[in-house]
């Protein structure tokens, strides 16, 4: 399979524990986003990197969020601190420099944090 | 900030015709996506539009009109596979390659 794979697919903590998630994009895909989707909701924009680079972060993003892509291949997004509140689906997405403009982002089957 | 607003559920039976329409305030606009979310499942890329008109792809095709902020998205020949939910969303610039999604439309094929 050669698509967006992101690990794990269920998460449940306890309030305060820290929590990292994993994504790995389409091989090569250069763009890779995260996303946070809550339900009823579309997905809400968290971070997106170019290559290895962390071009934009979202005013969502508080202090006790980090995302790294260290090789410019998969990335984490590692919560800090969770509070009930960050329950919801992360959702990961990569695109390329090339594909329709580059506007086409495949998104990966996401992880789904539940704070107790 | 970004706003996109699209009606919250749509009903309608096999074989049918939807339209979902899409109006965008944003702070810039470069292009307008569309994306279907089965219940449980990853968003899916449908279209693209970046110019005013029609793209057709299939039984889907989605409009845009630049001067009006406004889209819409035509699913043609209703399947039951088509229940999902869908989504606008607007690229603001260039440069910026993330996306701003609206709240979704939930459509409920029946039989």
């Amino acid at each position: 399979d050669t698509g967006v794979s992101q690990d794990p697919r269920h998460k449940i903590t306890k309030r305060g524990q820290n929590v990292t998630f994993r994504c790995d994009p389409i091989s090569e895909h250069n763009r890779l986003y995260w996303y946070r989707q809550t339900l009823g909701q579309g997905p809400e924009f968290l971070t997106y990197f170019q290559n290895e680079a962390q071009l934009e972060k979202s005013r969502l993003l508080s202090d006790r969020f980090s995302a790294e892509r260290p090789k410019g291949s998969f990335s984490t997004l590692e919560i800090q601190r969770t509070e009930q509140g960050d329950s919801a689906m992360y959702l990961c997405a990569s695109s390329s420099m090339m594909g329709l403009v580059g506007n086409e982002q495949f998104f990966g089957p996401g992880t789904r944090l539940t704070v107790l | 900030g970004q706003s996109l607003e699209q009606p919250s559920e749509v009903t309608a039976v096999e074989g049918a015709i939807v339209q979902i329409n899409c109006t965008y305030q944003t702070s810039g606009f470069y292009g307008l996506s569309w994306y279907q979310q089965h219940d449980g499942g990853a968003p899916t890329f449908l279209s693209y539009n970046a110019l005013d008109g029609l793209e057709e792809t299939g039984r889907f095709s989605s409009f845009l009109s630049r001067s009006d902020s406004y889209g819409y998205l035509l699913l043609q020949e209703l399947q039951m596979k088509d229940s999902a939910s869908y989504f606008c969303a607007v690229r603001d610039s260039f440069n910026d390659y993330k996306l701003s999604f609206g709240a979704g439309t939930t459509v409920t094929v029946r039989a």
